[in-house]
């Protein structure tokens, strides 16, 4: 089974502070990388697909980046907000394999 | 309201018992998951269907049993053989294209084994 790690496991900010997170996975025969947020007590929902290596997508003050040949991700949050309080979640798609999912980074953000 | 729904939130089975976990969707997505969560790792796929009367094992299927009759549930069984089924399960479904199609996800049930 492939290896999907991300960093920190969890991180504290102030209510507008800027963050972000990474997430890395082999660089090899790569299909698809997506990202989720996952609220306490609620079901994780889906962010971005990203699928080219170069792909920013964006979604309100949440954006993510991808780098497909040193096999790394980024998840950035401008302006932290308390809503933004989540576990947020990688899954790593390689063909020939099913996804795997990274552990996560836990976000809490203090008004 | 389309979702998916889990059924029951928790369960608490005897050590030996086989239990059922329920999954139902209506958003009429063709491929349906299971994964377990465990404390301080990701979550890992027990099973999962792209069309009804088909599964395939995913990476942590021993002691798992899964069916597929109808395209809205995918009930799994954890059964007597599953060695340590304390954990935290999440059904998902998805569309038809497997790798690019986000999957949407139920909220969990949390089975504890006494």
């Amino acid at each position: 089974i492939l290896n999907v790690e991300q960093s920190p496991q969890s991180l504290h900010v102030q209510e507008g502070d800027s963050t972000n997170f990474t997430c890395s996975f082999p660089s090899s025969n790569f299909y698809a990388l997506h990202w989720y947020r996952w609220e306490t007590a609620k079901s994780p929902e889906a962010l971005f697909v990203m699928t080219l290596n170069g792909d920013e997508k964006k979604k309100g003050r949440i954006s993510a980046t991808l780098n497909t040949k040193e096999g790394y991700s980024y998840l950035y949050i401008k302006g932290s907000q308390p809503e933004d309080s989540a576990t947020y979640l990688c899954a790593f798609y390689n063909y020939g394999q099913n996804f795997v999912f990274g552990p996560g980074t836990r976000l809490s953000v203090l008004p | 309201d389309g979702g998916i729904t889990q059924s029951p939130k928790y369960l608490f089975r005897k050590e030996g018992q086989n239990v059922t976990l329920s999954c139902e969707q209506n958003l009429n997505h063709d491929a349906m998951y299971w994964y377990r969560q465990d404390p301080g790792q990701g979550l890992r796929l027990i099973y999962y269907s792209q069309i009804v009367n088909d599964f395939q094992k995913g990476d942590i299927a021993e002691g798992y049993s899964v069916s597929r009759e109808k395209k809205e549930s995918f009930p799994l069984t954890v059964t007597s053989a599953q060695k340590n089924p304390t954990a935290f399960y999440l059904c998902a479904s998805s569309g038809r294209q497997k790798i690019t199609d986000t999957q949407y996800f139920g909220p969990g049930t949390r089975l504890t084994v006494l």
